[in-house]
């Protein structure tokens, strides 16, 4: 079965620290794609940055990147200078085939607060 | 270019009534899916619709309905509403199946 854990429920940190979000995932696949999205109180999804697993590097976009570790099936989130407004729900998932089709498999989400 | 839009943003139903749901994709997006999101049981796949067909369909009851246009825009149908229907609906357009999803705001359906 495919799944994604997110192990970390709500994660706080100080304005301008650097925080690192978890996320691991099952599959038996070889070809997918990896996603972080965050999800503010406007409850807007918003996709923050994408990995595809044939790459080696890391995805980067700005103050967000990803450690992405493929042989331990790890993809977690780096977000570097915090800021308040990175204040949200934070979701990993992968985009897989499932019977032939595509499906984008989620995790349950980190709610992450920023403090002032 | 404009976002996925979803309209309407809030509905409030009562239980049996039936509700439809409108989402407009980014332009030149063929592919169109739709999730429930409730606190409780997180974001659930509904299905996918790309070039007007059903592509993919989550485990949901028959009640749970929708249908693409050929100008890519896509509706899903709720019918006899229940109680745990009560959720955020988000819709995603991509290119293709296989490419990145782009939310819209969703739909806050409430039922009574």
């Amino acid at each position: 079965a495919q799944t994604v854990t997110q192990s970390q429920p709500e994660m706080s940190v100080q304005e301008a620290e650097t925080v690192t979000l978890s996320c691991t995932y099952d599959t038996s696949e070889s070809n997918y794609y990896l996603f972080w999205y965050k999800q503010p109180p406007s409850r807007q999804m918003i996709l923050v940055i994408r990995q595809e697993a044939y790459k080696q590097q890391n995805a980067t976009e700005n103050r967000f990147s990803v450690n992405f570790q493929k042989a331990a099936k790890s993809f977690s989130l780096k977000i570097s200078d915090s800021q308040l407004g990175d204040t949200a729900m934070y979701f990993c998932a992968f985009l897989i085939i499932v019977d032939s089709n595509y499906q984008l498999i989620w995790g349950a989400g980190t709610k992450l607060i920023i403090k002032p | 270019k404009a976002g996925v839009t979803q309209t309407p943003r809030y509905l409030i139903k009562t239980r049996g009534q039936q509700v439809t749901l409108s989402c407009s994709p980014i332009s030149g997006h063929r592919s169109v899916s739709w999730y429930q999101q409730t606190p409780g049981q997180g974001l659930q796949f509904l299905f996918e619709y790309f070039s007007e067909t059903q592509r993919n369909k989550g485990n949901f009851p028959g009640r749970f309905s929708g249908r693409q246009f050929s100008n890519s825009r896509s509706e899903m149908n709720v019918s006899t509403l229940e109680l745990g229907d009560s959720a955020l609906y988000l819709c995603a357009s991509s290119l293709a199946p296989d490419d990145t999803q782009y939310f819209g705001p969703g739909t806050r359906l409430t039922v009574l």
